[in-house]
């Protein structure tokens, strides 16, 4: 049980290239997320999901984009990246057991440079 | 919209000092709350949760956390702080479903001295 993996550690960008961070889980988890992390902000969500083939946009998501084919695999790509979008990123996923108990389990997390 | 403010950006301590990170909290109807903890350069661990019933909640490494509706807090303890306790500590947020992920305050850094 490899809980939630993100590749790449690390990634060095140009200005408008596109990517992909990857982030898989293998738990079954109905909902997974992507989240942002810069200093002093805190962590911030930028899409999330409730199930294969549900996304929703959270609170920062332009620039990015995801898809959800797959309950284990949950993808973010970065359109055209910009050095705004420096920064480390994580990705989560959680269950939700009856009586309103659940519990969000995270990734090591992506750092990802723009220049 | 649920919000989590931490007001407290950076706290030094001694070691083997007691601790109090502090969290406030706005939400419409009965929270779940977390406080996470993360280590330089790692992800994020969770100490607690709190969903319902007893409003004080025991964690891991020996921390706690108080649920306080009156005063819409979820203020972390520790008794006794170790060097090891030196990081980052977030406190966060998340709706009844779980549907809408968690909100997250902007941390509190922690700093340990001998």
């Amino acid at each position: 049980n490899a809980g939630v993996t993100q590749t790449p550690k690390f990634q060095v960008l140009k200005t408008g290239q596109s990517m992909t961070l990857q982030c898989a889980q293998d738990m079954n988890h109905e909902y997974m997320s992507w989240y942002r992390q810069d200093p002093g902000m805190g962590l911030r969500l930028i899409h999330y999901s409730v199930g294969a083939g549900i996304t929703d946009q959270g609170e920062v998501p332009n620039g990015y984009n995801v898809s959800r084919s797959t309950t284990e695999d949950f993808p973010l790509r970065l359109l055209s990246a910009a050095p705004s979008q420096t920064s480390v990123y994580f990705c989560a996923s959680s269950y939700f057991r009856g009586k309103g108990t659940y519990e969000q389990y995270f990734g090591p997390g992506t750092r990802l440079t723009v220049t | 919209a649920q919000s989590v403010t931490q007001p407290d950006i950076h706290i030094t301590v001694s070691e083997g000092a007691s601790l109090e990170l502090r969290c406030n909290y706005s939400y419409g109807a009965t929270p779940y709350l977390f406080w996470y903890v993360q280590s330089p350069g790692q992800g994020l661990q969770l100490l607690l949760k709190y969903f319902s019933g007893d409003t004080l909640v025991q964690g891991i490494k020996g921390f706690e956390a108080e649920f306080k509706r009156s005063q819409s807090s979820f203020n972390l303890r520790k008794p006794s702080v170790h060097w090891s306790d030196a990081a980052e500590y977030f406190c966060a947020v998340g709706d009844a479903t779980g549907r809408r992920a968690l909100t997250f305050g902007s941390g509190t850094r922690l700093q340990v001295q001998p």
